[in-house]
This record gives structure tokens, C-alpha cells and sequence, in this order.
């Protein structure tokens, strides 16, 4: 079975920050990833797929790379609303990263 | 606008059955497989399976095959997730979600607001 695995999986930052988040699977899964954003007590929303592909309306500061089994998540200047927890996901075998925590420093 | 709108909250007893719909609306509801993915307190997202509302095929998780069963209702745009005999750690949030690419295994694109099943005797 594939394995995702997130890294950090808390992140303490301050508005403005530049923010990247790691997801690694435990084998190859091409380009076949996809990030979402959760907040308390609400539907995760997604925000990249095939690894760098950003949903359309989603703000540009986010962005998604990488290939094979190591995959980035980067928020460009992390702004309020974006204080929350994100979950990658391999689509190939709907296996989900365990997720990370962005809070406030 | 496209949306998913689940069921409300259920609390059941250990060992009873809970059934949780999510109606479709603002696309072509044959058109788009449907994802179950579930949340206990606390936890990450756990992939239950998908249906597929064209004509009926699943593919369940293997930790949830014995005990999962997803149907659909086309003249209601809705789907059913029904788990069998609940145990206390089935105690979670449930989401449907529509597939991304459509009548294919893939991201989640769209997803309802989640039904709470507690499970308590």
C-alpha cells in the first residue's frame, strides 16, 4: 500500500511568511497529487491537482510541484485566511497524507 | 452552482446500521463519479470508496468492503452510503465529494458539508 507522508505536521508562521509544506509517497505516483484546505468544522477544499495544477479561483499565492514521490505545497505570503490545516493526496490509491497544522507564530 | 447537500446528523447504537444520503445538484449528475471519505474527531481524511451514478459500480476501500454499501437514485440526482453493525469508532464526520474528472477514480473537486454519525449506546 502507498504511504503519504506530510512534513511538518504543524507549522508556526506569521502573516506574510512564505510557507512549504512537503508530501512524500512511499513509491512513484507520477504526477497523480492533490492538495486541500480544511478549517475547523468545515469540508476540506481542494486546491491543486496533478500536482501543480491550481484550482480555478483559487488565489495564486498557493502553488503545487514536484513529481514521482516528493511533492511541495507553497503559499507564496501567507495571508489570515489561510491559517489551517492541508492534506495531500495520492489519486491513484485516494490515499491521504496525514496533514499539516498551519497556525499563527 | 454545483452542490452536494448531505443528510443530516444521525446518533446510533453499537451494532445498528446508518444511512447517509448526498443529493446532487447544478451538473449532470450521471456524469461524475461520487467519493465517501470520512473524518474521525480529530483525525485526517480516510477514503471510504466511490460509486459510480451512471450506472451503479463501486469501489470500496478494502477496510470498508464487508461493511459499506453505496447506492444511488438517479430520478433524485442523490446518493447512499449505508455502514452496517456501527462500533464505537465509527464515529465521524462523513463526506460525499464529486470527482473531478468525472467518471473516472481521481481528486475530489466538490464536496458536501458532511453528516456527523455518532455511534453510543
Amino acid at each position: 500500500d502507498i504511504q503519504m507522508t506530510q512534513s511538518p505536521s504543524t507549522l508556526s508562521a506569521s502573516v506574510g511568511d512564505r510557507v512549504t509544506i512537503t508530501c512524500r509517497a512511499s513509491q512513484s505516483i507520477s504526477i497523480w497529487l492533490a492538495w486541500y484546505q480544511q478549517k475547523p468544522g468545515k469540508a476540506p477544499k481542494l486546491l491543486i491537482y496533478k500536482a501543480s495544477s491550481l484550482k480555478s479561483g483559487v488565489p495564486s499565492r498557493f502553488s503545487g510541484s514536484g513529481s514521482g514521490t516528493e511533492f511541495t505545497l507553497t503559499i507564496s505570503s501567507l495571508q489570515p485566511d489561510d491559517f489551517a490545516t492541508y492534506y495531500c493526496q495520492d489519486y491513484n490509491s485516494e490515499t491521504f497524507g496525514q496533514g499539516t497544522k498551519v497556525e499563527t507564530k | 452552482q454545483v452542490q452536494l447537500v448531505q443528510s443530516g446528523a444521525e446518533v446510533e447504537k453499537p451494532g445498528a446500521p446508518v444511512k447517509v444520503s448526498c443529493k446532487a445538484s447544478g451538473y449532470t449528475f450521471t456524469g461524475y463519479y461520487i467519493h465517501w471519505v470520512r473524518q474521525a474527531p480529530g483525525q485526517g481524511l480516510e477514503w471510504m470508496g466511490w460509486i459510480n451514478p451512471n450506472n451503479g459500480d463501486t469501489n470500496y476501500a478494502q477496510k470498508f468492503h464487508a461493511w459499506v454499501t453505496m447506492t444511488r437514485d438517479t430520478s433524485i440526482s442523490t446518493v447512499y452510503m449505508e455502514l452496517s453493525s456501527l462500533r464505537s469508532d465509527d464515529t465521524a464526520v462523513y463526506y460525499c465529494a464529486r470527482d473531478g474528472f468525472g467518471l473516472a477514480a481521481s481528486f475530489m473537486d466538490v464536496w458536501g458539508q458532511g453528516t456527523t454519525v455518532t455511534v453510543s449506546s
